[in-house]
């Protein structure tokens, strides 16, 4: 049981270029998260599925794009990177319905965008 | 709307002191209320959680109460570790099937 995975760790782009940051889950969870974590600005929602074949803007989605592909992966796309998309990112998964809902977290995925 | 509000780090203690950080949030309905934690390179983990006012949430040494009087979700540890250092984050989930508010994170370094 991996739980939540991130491909890739690490990554370099110039600006311009585009990526699909990659996640997925073992966990059967039906809702999946994308964040992006910057100093001092906390973890800041990017995009969310609440459901396989459903996703749903979050705080800061501008520049980004997402795909559920299935239940278990939900990739989020940078179509023409930027300097300002330089950031850790994180994906997670959760089963909601219950008050006591957990979101699990992947490792996070380093991006630099030069 | 939304949020949450904990204190700015760092914060920094030694070894076997007392920890307190705090958390106040802005909700409508009944949150859930969360902290969470993240080792250095790591993703985050559920440290705690409380559902429902007056819940206490403990893990590991730590504690939290859930106070809806004053809208607060202080975060405590009676002797902390140096393996305590990491950053800590509070977090809400409002009423209903909707992602989780996150505080910006509180960073705790423990020296021996």
């Amino acid at each position: 049981n991996a739980g939540v995975t991130q491909t890739p760790k690490f990554q370099v782009l110039k600006t311009g270029q585009s990526m699909t940051l990659q996640c997925a889950q073992d966990m059967n969870h039906n809702s999946m998260y994308w964040y992006r974590q910057d100093p001092g600005m906390g973890l800041r929602l990017i995009y969310y599925s609440a459901s396989e074949g459903t996703t749903d803007k979050g705080e800061v989605p501008n520049g980004y794009n997402v795909s559920r592909l299935n239940k278990r992966e939900f990739s989020l796309r940078l179509e023409s990177a930027a300097p300002s998309q330089t950031s850790v990112y994180f994906c997670a998964s959760s089963d909601p319905g219950a008050r006591q809902e957990t979101q699990y977290f992947g490792p996070g995925t380093r991006l630099l965008v030069l | 709307g939304n949020s949450v509000t904990q204190m700015e780090g760092p914060v920094t203690l030694s070894e076997e002191a007392f920890l307190t950080i705090n958390c106040t949030y802005t909700a409508t309905g009944y949150p859930s209320l969360f902290w969470y934690v993240q080792y250095p390179g790591e993703g985050l983990q559920l440290l705690l959680k409380a559902t429902k006012a007056d819940d206490k949430g403990s893990n590991k040494g730590f504690e939290a109460t859930y106070r809806k009087e004053t809208t607060s979700f202080h975060l405590e540890k009676g002797s902390v570790q140096v393996s305590d250092s990491a950053v800590y984050f509070c977090a809400l989930r409002p009423s209903g099937n909707t992602p989780l508010v996150f505080g910006k994170g509180t960073r705790l370094s423990v020296i021996a």
